[in-house]
């Protein structure tokens, strides 16, 4: 089975700042890694796919990067309405088809 | 604009089975351009895929939950249903139904049910 790791488990960061989180994954995956961003009390969205593509509607501030094992997600510039729990998520598109997320980064107020 | 919507019993009791349902609005769940999927979420954890599933009937399951899992889709009712035999507290999860779209993305999420598992 693949493992997804991502670092740092939590950041403390301000407004405007560069924040960039990592994501590893235990075996080569390619580009089969996505993106989310979670509030508290709210689903999941979905903010990359295909580890560099943006969804539709997500600001541009957003970015993501990588390929093989290791992935960064990016915020280029910190707003108030991105403090928030950030996943990665493999899809294993082999069947059996799965998906594996990893543990989350919580990204709160310095 | 699409929109999904978990139901189902908020208590379920150790040792049952948990059913869920989710139901699709503003499209059509018989579409073959999409996978219809559960995810879960312990309090305080983070995410867990469970399964997914096709208009057609065809599923893929989480291999930690296949045993106690089907996955079930009526197209009729625009709805897909989740049943989970043999719970446990460790099954107390907030679930959530999602869209499977190209690429592998879950785009559009129903805002989640609490299920809490105890007797």
């Amino acid at each position: 089975d693949i493992q997804m790791t991502q670092s740092p488990s939590s950041l403390s960061a301000s407004v405007g700042d560069r924040v960039t989180i990592t994501c590893q994954a235990s075996q080569d995956i390619s580009n089969y890694l996505n993106w989310y961003q979670q509030k508290p009390g709210k689903a999941p969205k979905l903010l990359i796919y295909d580890a560099s593509n943006l969804e539709t509607g997500v600001p541009s501030r957003f970015s993501g990067s990588g390929s093989g094992t290791d992935f960064t997600l990016t915020i280029s510039s910190l707003q108030p309405e991105d403090f928030a729990t950030y996943y990665c998520q493999h899809y294993d598109n082999v069947p059996p088809k799965a998906f594996t997320f990893g543990p989350g980064t919580k990204v709160d107020t310095k | 604009q699409l929109q999904l919507q978990e139901s189902g019993p908020g208590l379920v009791k150790p040792s049952e089975t948990l059913s869920l349902t989710c139901t699709v609005s503003g499209g059509s769940i018989n579409i073959n351009s999409y996978y219809w999927g559960w995810i879960r979420q312990p309090p305080g954890k983070g995410l867990e895929w469970i399964g997914s599933i096709y208009y057609s009937g065809s599923t893929y399951y989480n291999p930690s939950l296949k045993s106690r899992l089907t996955i079930s889709v009526d197209t009729s009712k625009n709805q897909f249903s989740l049943k989970l035999s043999s719970v446990t507290a460790a099954d107390t999860a907030v679930y959530y139904c999602a869209r499977e779209s190209s690429h592998y993305r879950m785009d559009v999420w129903g805002k989640g049910t609490t299920v809490t598992v105890s007797s």
